[in-house]
């Protein structure tokens, strides 16, 4: 069975800029969770998606967002980007779902972003 | 507000050697408790989960344990091998918010 996938796995923008970023979790998982990972603040929560709906946040302004389709893939956006943007991206999916991280969680890869 | 923290940050030990790895986080009001492994440049990999109202589990080498009335886990690696190395992470679901927290990690490395 094929991992939880994510595209693209690098990506370079300027500030101001938006970007989106794609994850494909595992076949059957209907739930998927994003974080962020930084060097000073560590593996951050930035929400999570069940059915196509968004059931959990983090403490992230605004400018973060997602989505997921009817397929569970889900997609994660980021407008107006700023240098402190700049992280590991990283996405999760689970099997039944229930609250992220209620049972045990499948990441994928990660997408490194970098504003400048 | 939850708090994970893990310590220490950092530990270089020879192949062979049993270690521990210690975590502690301030509410005791938690879903579960999990340790994940992160290679460099890579996402992470689940390790262990321990349910509230278990006190341990074991997968191969690896044994965890759970006092949540004291805040802590500790996370057991018996004979300790190079391919070890990586960054271990421990986290807990907060039975308030329904969120993973995560801490800070302990980058281990494990000598030929």
């Amino acid at each position: 069975k094929a991992g939880v996938t994510q595209t693209p796995r690098y990506l370079i923008k300027t500030r101001g800029q938006q970007v989106t970023l794609s994850c494909s979790p595992i076949s059957g998982h209907r739930s998927v969770s994003w974080y962020q990972q930084t060097p000073g603040q560590g593996l951050q929560f930035l929400f999570e998606y069940f059915s196509e709906t968004q059931r959990n946040k983090g403490n992230f302004p605004g400018r973060f967002s997602g989505r997921q389709f009817s397929n569970s893939r889900s997609e994660m956006n980021v407008s107006t980007l700023e240098l402190g943007d700049s992280a590991l991206y990283l996405c999760a999916s689970s099997a039944v779902g229930g609250l992220a991280g209620q049972e045990t969680q499948y990441f994928g890869p990660g997408t490194r972003l970098l504003v400048l | 507000k939850q708090e994970v923290t893990q310590i220490p940050a950092a530990l270089s030990v020879p192949e062979g050697e049993n270690l521990v790895l210690n975590c502690s986080f301030t509410d005791s009001a938690i879903y579960n408790l999990q340790w994940f492994r992160q290679d460099p440049g890579k996402g992470l990999t689940s390790l262990l989960l321990i349910q509230s109202s278990q006190r341990e589990q074991t997968s191969g080498r690896l044994n965890a344990s759970l006092d949540k009335s004291s805040g802590r886990s500790t996370l057991y690696i018996a004979a300790s091998q190079p391919g070890d190395s990586a960054t271990y992470l421990c986290a807990v679901v907060s039975s308030n918010t329904g969120k993973l927290i995560f801490g800070q990690g302990t980058t281990l490395q494990v000598k030929p």
